[in-house]
């Protein structure tokens, strides 16, 4: 089962409020990535999670703040997010953090900010 | 340069063609190579793993020339469900991290 599940499914949030974004994986994967997607460009990747701690931040702005509670979680909370930041949120996991593993993704959580 | 660089296409191919996509990638050292598929609006969902001496699943043949710097995807007899965006992704092997890159993807549009 290469399973990663997300919820939302969608959201619209405004500029001042605060939300979160829910992954989790049951495969024993042991690292876990945040993405962002933009309409007809590729995931840009935004954190990497190795084995509970934070890996890379690829200098993404503090309105966005992950969270790893356990191996098979990962939340990413939004506070006071601008409409450019409205797009696809792709969660995704493998089995290592080590490089060089297939990384498998959630269906995503659609965010638009009105 | 880009790191990884793929025709964006789009490719419109009649049902039963035979489709190849090119990607070439930039650093020499890198070690995985993966094409994923990605549907309009959904996520990028890995097709294969593209290892050094080419594999092979069903309709689906990936080759890598590291000499070239170069990967390849071709499909056969294409099916009106392979309509969709198809992602080179390479890992970065300077960091000890799982990043990966991705093209910017080739669309493809098979037609009846």
């Amino acid at each position: 089962d290469t399973e990663v599940t997300q919820t939302p499914k969608h959201l619209v949030m405004g500029m001042t409020n605060k939300k979160s974004l829910k992954c989790e994986q049951h495969m024993g994967h042991r690292a876990m990535y945040w993405y962002k997607q933009k309409a007809k460009k590729p995931p840009e990747l935004m954190f990497v999670y190795s084995y509970e701690k934070l890996s890379i931040n690829e200098s993404v702005p503090s309105r966005f703040s992950p969270e790893c509670p356990n191996s098979s979680l990962l939340n990413l909370h939004l506070h006071a997010l601008q409409p450019e930041d409205s797009a696809l949120y792709l969660c995704a996991s493998s089995l290592s953090g080590t490089g060089g593993t297939e990384q498998y993704f959630g269906p995503g959580t659609r965010l638009t900010v009105t | 340069r880009k790191e990884v660089e793929q025709d964006p296409g789009p490719f419109n191919v009649p049902e039963g063609a035979t489709v190849a996509f090119n990607c070439t990638y930039s650093n020499s050292a890198s070690q995985s190579f993966f094409w994923y598929r990605q549907d309009c609006r959904k996520e990028p969902k890995l097709l294969m793993s593209v290892y050094s001496s080419g594999n092979e699943d069903g309709r689906f043949t990936a080759q890598l020339n590291r000499a070239s710097q170069y990967i390849s995807l071709l499909i056969r007899d294409s099916k009106l469900s392979d309509s969709a965006t198809y992602l080179c992704v390479v890992n970065t092997p300077t960091s000890n991290t799982g990043k990966l890159i991705f093209g910017q993807g080739t669309t493809l549009q098979v037609k009846p």
